[in-house]
């Protein structure tokens, strides 16, 4: 079975710094998705960022990238230039291709970006 | 675009009562998912949709628990009795068809049991 795992509850940054957060898991599987995906106080889920597996090239979108690393099975978030709206939980899921699209979520890490 | 639309957006009940939860798709996705995000933990599947078809209930708490898509297209979850335990925020999400690893999340009902 497919784990994932968050190993900070909570973390903080400061306006226009920049932030990464942790995730790692666990599967037997080659070709998956993985995925970062924003929950604000208001509760929609947002999704931040994709990875495809079978990728090399670390995904970005604006702000976001990750950091891949396949054989380690670690897929951190990277904020940069945080801005206040970027406070929110984030969470970490997992995804096997091809298998209908059941998403295994992390624990989630709670970011306050302060001002 | 509409998003997907949930209702209700609270839901306070006794423990033993019954409940029910309502979705409505973005038009034109045939995948349907039921989460149930408990307070501190990221959400867990309950049960996925193929327009009318069940594709996974695996994780379905099924003595307590049932959900339907008449039609393919709206879904209601419900809880018949409730429990404590089933306190959380139930989410649904869909997709296109072939589009599973994009899913697009509704709002969420909360629910407290007393």
């Amino acid at each position: 079975a497919q784990t994932v795992t968050q190993s900070q509850p909570e973390m903080s940054v400061q306006e226009a710094e920049t932030v990464t957060l942790s995730c790692t898991y666990d599967t037997s599987e080659n070709n998956y998705y993985l995925f970062w995906y924003k929950q604000p106080p208001s509760r929609q889920m947002i999704l931040v960022i994709r990875q495809e597996a079978y990728k090399q090239q670390n995904a970005t979108e604006n702000r976001f990238s990750v950091n891949f690393q396949k054989a380690a099975k670690s897929f951190s978030l990277k904020i940069s230039d945080s801005q206040l709206g970027d406070t929110a939980m984030y969470f970490c899921a997992f995804m096997k291709r091809n298998q209908g699209g059941k998403l295994i979520f992390g624990q989630g890490t709670e970011l306050s970006v302060k001002p | 675009e509409a998003g997907v639309a949930q209702s209700p957006r609270y839901k306070i009940i006794e423990k033993r009562q019954s409940v029910a939860f309502w979705c409505n798709p973005i038009s034109g996705h045939a995948t349907l998912y039921w989460y149930q995000q408990i307070l501190g933990q990221g959400p867990k599947l309950l049960i996925q949709f193929q327009n009318n078809g069940v594709v996974d209930d695996s994780q379905l708490p099924k003595d307590r628990f049932s959900a339907e898509r008449l039609k393919g297209v709206d879904s209601t979850l419900k809880i018949q009795p409730a429990k404590l335990e089933d306190s959380a925020v139930y989410l649904c999400a869909s997709t296109i068809p072939g589009g599973q690893e994009t899913q697009y999340f509704g709002p969420g009902t909360r629910l407290l049991v007393l």
